[in-house]
């Protein structure tokens, strides 16, 4: 049972664009939302997250927008870059000390010169 | 670079064999999580140690098994390998009672 619903699969963006990628949770013991953003060949790098009792957070070129009520949370990059091109996984760790990620299925963002 | 490291980067063996992947926690995470990164089911959770103890399983073949050793390193031993245990494998780590995952580079297992 997918958990976490990720969308869209790929995305293609112009330089100096907005970048969104959407998220959909079914479990409510979630507590904690981060993204992952992972190069080819590396590991999955911690980008930015988020808990439940805020509706946004800002670091930098990146926003999580989280809606509780609809169980939904998204990733917006502000001004995407080419260096930005990678692919993306939204992620939920639930509350308890069994902390296993569940993660999206992936967002391949290329963002073109 | 995380601070976690994996060996090896790649590892190629044939079906029936049995290889162990090593873990090294960023200096002073207790936890560690294992994870398989394959084509057709994505990013799954194997199974989480904390200080030694297995802490939480998730889709892990019996066929597969982990340990956290004193020094807080990790193996992940994949045994009776087949074709589908083709994928990349990786350790992450967290500090007690902190939400954050940091994940190593991965090792890249081709099983032929």
């Amino acid at each position: 049972q997918q958990q976490v619903k990720q969308s869209p699969q790929s995305l293609i963006v112009q330089k100096g664009g907005i970048s969104i990628i959407n998220c959909a949770y079914e479990n409510t013991a979630f507590d904690y939302f981060p993204w992952y953003q992972q190069f080819p060949g590396k590991g999955p790098a911690l980008l930015i997250a988020i808990r439940p009792d805020v509706s946004e957070k800002k670091e930098g070129r990146f926003t999580i927008s989280f809606n509780k009520s609809a169980k939904q949370f998204s990733l917006h990059i502000m001004d995407s870059q080419p260096g930005d091109s990678a692919t993306y996984f939204c992620a939920a760790l639930p509350s308890g000390s069994a902390r296993q990620l569940t993660f999206g299925s992936g967002t391949q963002l290329t963002v073109l010169p | 670079d995380s601070g976690v490291t994996q060996t090896p980067k790649h590892l190629i063996t044939a079906t029936g064999q049995r290889v162990t992947l090593r873990c090294s926690p960023r200096s002073g995470d207790l936890s560690v999580y294992w994870y398989q990164q394959s084509l057709d089911q994505g990013l799954q959770f194997l199974i989480q140690y904390y200080n030694g103890e297995e802490r939480a399983k998730g889709n892990i073949l019996e066929r597969f098994s982990a340990q956290q050793f004193p020094d807080l390193h990790s193996e992940l031993n994949l045994s009776s390998l087949e074709l589908g245990d083709s994928a990349l494998y990786f350790c992450a780590s967290s500090v007690l009672g902190e939400d954050e995952q940091y994940f190593g580079p991965g090792t890249r297992l081709t099983v032929t």
